[in-house]
Formats: structure tokens, sequence, C-alpha cells
């Protein structure tokens, strides 16, 4: 199996720049979950979708964070514009409905 | 906010049982424990789950006290690349959300 497969791995931009991080689930999976790293925080949830609908965003940090899910095999978190301390790393993670989540790669997003 | 309870970080002597334990005491009925581990710069790894029997894969083993208020997770012959951050965690699985804590760091060593 190919397992979550999170693109791109690396992401480096510039400040009030737009930013999209992309993720394919693993086949036949209906959840899929977008969580967040850092130091200070720990792992954080954002967003997660059952049956590619949003479920609960409660955890999208503002306005600037936007997330879709347009098949059951692909989902975006966009953030426009970044900023310095959206800098962190971004997984991906998929389950079928109440089972155990399984994590993408993540991206390493590092805004100057 | 996460609401299970682990040591900090432990030590294992390679080759020895690594035995991890985490404390669940306000877990409800239908809340299993999880237990995942994230190697550095690495995505969380599922481990294992269970309700309130033991449970073993290729991986490790969980007991789960008959009062379901704490587990152990066991790694029976712990390697170097067992070396990890491990994640204890409550979860109801049709909420949808694992709430990670700040887990144990693990060092095994030579």
């Amino acid at each position: 199996d190919a397992g979550v497969i999170q693109s791109p791995r690396h992401e480096v931009t510039e400040m009030g720049q737009e930013v999209t991080l992309r993720c394919k689930p693993i086949s036949g999976h209906n959840s899929l979950f977008w969580y967040r790293q850092t130091m200070m925080r720990g792992l954080e949830l954002l967003i997660y979708f059952n049956n590619n609908v949003p479920i609960d965003d409660s955890g999208m940090p503002e306005d600037r964070f936007s997330a879709k899910m347009p098949n059951a095999s692909f989902s975006t978190l966009k953030i426009q514009p970044s900023e310095p301390r959206d800098s962190a790393v971004y997984f991906c993670a998929s389950s079928l409905i109440g089972g155990p989540l399984l994590f993408g790669s993540g991206t390493r997003l590092t805004v100057v | 906010d996460a609401k299970t309870t682990q040591p900090t970080s432990m030590d294992c002597a390679e080759g020895r049982a690594a035995n991890l334990p985490c404390n669940h005491s306000t877990i409800s009925g239908n809340e299993y424990v999880y237990w995942y581990r994230q190697i550095h710069s690495q995505g969380p790894q599922y481990i294992i789950h269970g309700l309130k029997n033991n449970e073993t894969n290729e991986m490790a083993s969980l007991i789960i006290t008959e009062d379901r208020k704490s587990s152990t997770l066991i790694l029976p012959h712990a390697t170097l690349r067992d070396t990890a951050v491990y994640y204890c965690i409550e979860y109801g699985g049709s909420q949808g959300n694992l709430i990670f804590g700040k887990g144990t760091k693990l060092s095994v060593k030579p």
C-alpha cells in the first residue's frame, strides 16, 4: 500500500504568499484529517472530513486557512496570506470512520 | 486537552522489554486506548489499540487494567529504532479527533 501521500515534503515561502498543501488519502478510507505540529503546541487537529464533508473545523486558526476535499482521493489545505507563525509541520491522516488514523510523512512549511 | 497522563521520558536497554505506562482514569465506556509513536521528523505511526481486553500484534502488546483506568504498552525486545515519542490516547472513534498529549520520550540505549 502506498499510504497517505503528502506533497510537497518541504515548502519555503515568503510572508504574504499563498501556500497549498496536498494530500492523497489511502484508497477506501472515508475520513481525512489535517494536523499541525509545532514545538510549542505539539500536534493539534485543524480540520477533519467524513465522506468528503467537513465535520469539525474548530481547530483552523483563522480565516487565512481553508481546506477542501473535492473527492475521496484528494484534499488541500491552503493558507492565504501566509505568515511566519504558520511555520510548522503539517500532517494529513486518513482512516475508515472510527478506525485508527494513518498519517502521511508531513509537509514542513517555512514562511520567511 | 489530552486526558491521559504519561511519564515525560524513559530509558530502556537494547534487547530488553520496554514497558510504557499510561493513566486514563476518566476514560468513558465507549472509548478505546490507542497508542502511537513518532520517530523524529516522521509522521505519527499507529501501534495498537484496545477497549478492555489485552491486545497483541507484530509491534507490541497492550495490557489494560480491569477497571480500564490505566494501561501499559510493551515492546518485548526494544531496538535502537524504537527510540521515539510514544503517545497514549483515549479515542471514541466516531468523534473523530485524536488528541495528542506530550507523550513519553523513550530512549533505547545500546
